[in-house]
């Protein structure tokens, strides 16, 4: 089955490590979108690549970073500039006709820097 | 993209029909209304979108105005496992930056 798979679903790092957290797709879908969320909060986006080797900074990029090289792949590393990096990361994807059917999410990777 | 309106929380008795409201009183002719849900530590579920009919899918119903300032979606007959956080997003198709996701609404199915 096809689907989006965010590895590990749980992460702990020490403060001042950079973190990097997988997201892979096999839908092949162009787009592909970074979202953070803390807790009873909505989701706000971090980054997102529309194509390979291109991406685009959301609402909150500071103090992390991206890459797109291959269309299943978008990892994202969180750095040790990023102030608060306790949350629960969410990564998405979406076809090209994405009026159609819209955006596929994974399960999540829920970091805790100590 | 036009804001959206949500109540925070909403309660539902099991079997019963859900009816979420949402107000996008800036919505522009070409934005879309979609609806996402979120149970607790999942990534969000797509449910159903439109533009301004009504629309049916085997999950909901979306209901919008003639209007199009806001609209409501349907759950026929809620379960237990409809209880979780709803979001209203407007957004027109040809944008090529994110969906937005607001605060929704966190709708509890009660037995």
């Amino acid at each position: 089955d096809g689907g989006i798979t965010q590895s590990p679903k749980y992460l702990f790092r020490k403060e001042g490590q950079n973190v990097t957290l997988s997201c892979e797709q096999n839908l092949n879908h162009d787009a592909m979108y970074w979202y953070r969320q803390d807790p009873g909060q909505g989701l706000r986006l971090i980054y997102y690549s529309q194509i390979v080797n291109d991406f685009q900074k959301g609402d909150i990029a500071e103090g992390y970073s991206v890459s797109r090289e291959k269309k299943e792949s978008f990892p994202l590393t969180v750095t040790s500039a990023q102030k608060n990096p306790t949350a629960f990361y969410l990564c998405a994807s979406s076809p090209r006709d994405r009026e159609r059917y819209g955006y596929t999410f994974g399960s999540g990777t829920r970091l805790t820097v100590v | 993209d036009a804001k959206t309106t949500q109540p925070p929380s909403m309660d539902c008795a099991e079997g019963r029909a859900a009816n979420l409201p949402c107000n996008h009183s800036t919505i522009s002719g070409n934005e879309y209304v979609y609806w996402y849900r979120q149970i607790h530590s999942q990534g969000p579920q797509y449910i159903i979108h439109g533009l301004k009919n009504n629309e049916t899918n085997e999950m909901a119903s979306l209901i919008i105005t003639e209007d199009r300032k806001s609209s409501t979606l349907i759950l026929p007959h809620a379960t237990l496992r409809d209880t979780a956080v709803y979001y209203c997003i407007v957004r027109a198709y040809y944008n090529n930056n994110d969906m937005r996701f607001g605060a929704g609404t966190r709708l509890t199915v009660k037995p």
